[in-house]
């Protein structure tokens, strides 16, 4: 399978604990991106990086959330002390810069903070 | 602030009938527009993508339009498989940034046999 690999699948952990998500994109993809998505909502964008360097991040990204992707291959997204709202679908995406880009998305790891 | 609405939020319908999702932006400066489906516990996949001078964009059953004066878009969905329940996201891509996705709340739809 050569699509975005994700990992783990779910993770249930208690408040208070660190938590660290994977994402293989598709191995040509320089772009990569981390979205967060809730229950009946659209992903929301977390930041996004090109090759290593991570070029955006947004509001919803707290303190506690880091994003890195120290080779420009696969990334990490690491919450520490985690809190009951943190609890979603964790979703990321890669592509290719080009007009139009499709970014393709990765299975998601699901997270519930007790 | 970029926005997409969609509508509506959840709809059954009964196989081998069609349905209509809407979707309406606020993103500028408009890029392009694409639809997704995301099936349960899965990652949302591309189903079409138009850009401002298209207007209407297929892709087997599925059919979709935008309106770029209006700022509207639709998907219609021909003879529904039960295969067909899932959500159906708008995501809409700023023009001066390309790769920054504005993303509805999505459609969930269900198909009954």
């Amino acid at each position: 399978d050569t699509g975005v690999s994700q990992n783990p699948r779910h993770k249930i952990t208690k408040r208070g604990q660190n938590v660290t998500f994977r994402c293989d994109p598709i191995s040509e993809h320089n772009r990569l991106y981390w979205y967060r998505q809730t229950l009946g909502q659209g992903p929301e964008f977390l930041t996004y990086f090109q090759n290593e360097a991570q070029l955006e991040k947004s509001r919803l990204l707290s303190d506690r959330f880091s994003a890195e992707r120290p080779k420009g291959s696969f990334s990490t997204l690491e919450i520490q002390r985690t809190e009951q709202g943190d609890s979603a679908m964790y979703l990321c995406a890669s592509s290719l810069p080009a007009a139009g880009e499709t970014q393709y998305f990765g299975p998601g790891t699901r997270l519930l903070v007790l | 602030k970029n926005q997409v609405e969609q509508s509506p939020q959840s709809l059954i319908i009964l196989e081998g009938k069609n349905c209509t999702l809407q979707c309406n932006y606020t993103v500028s400066p408009f890029s392009n527009l694409r639809w997704y489906k995301q099936d349960t516990g899965r990652g949302p996949v591309s189903l079409t993508i138009m850009t401002f001078s298209e207007n209407t964009k297929s892709n087997g059953r599925y059919t979709a339009t935008l309106d770029a004066d209006t700022k509207q878009s639709s998907l219609h969905i021909t003879a529904s498989q039960l295969s067909d329940s899932a959500s159906y996201i708008c995501v809409v891509s700023a023009g001066n940034a390309g790769n920054m996705l504005t993303f509805g709340g999505g459609t969930r739809l269900m198909v009954k046999p």
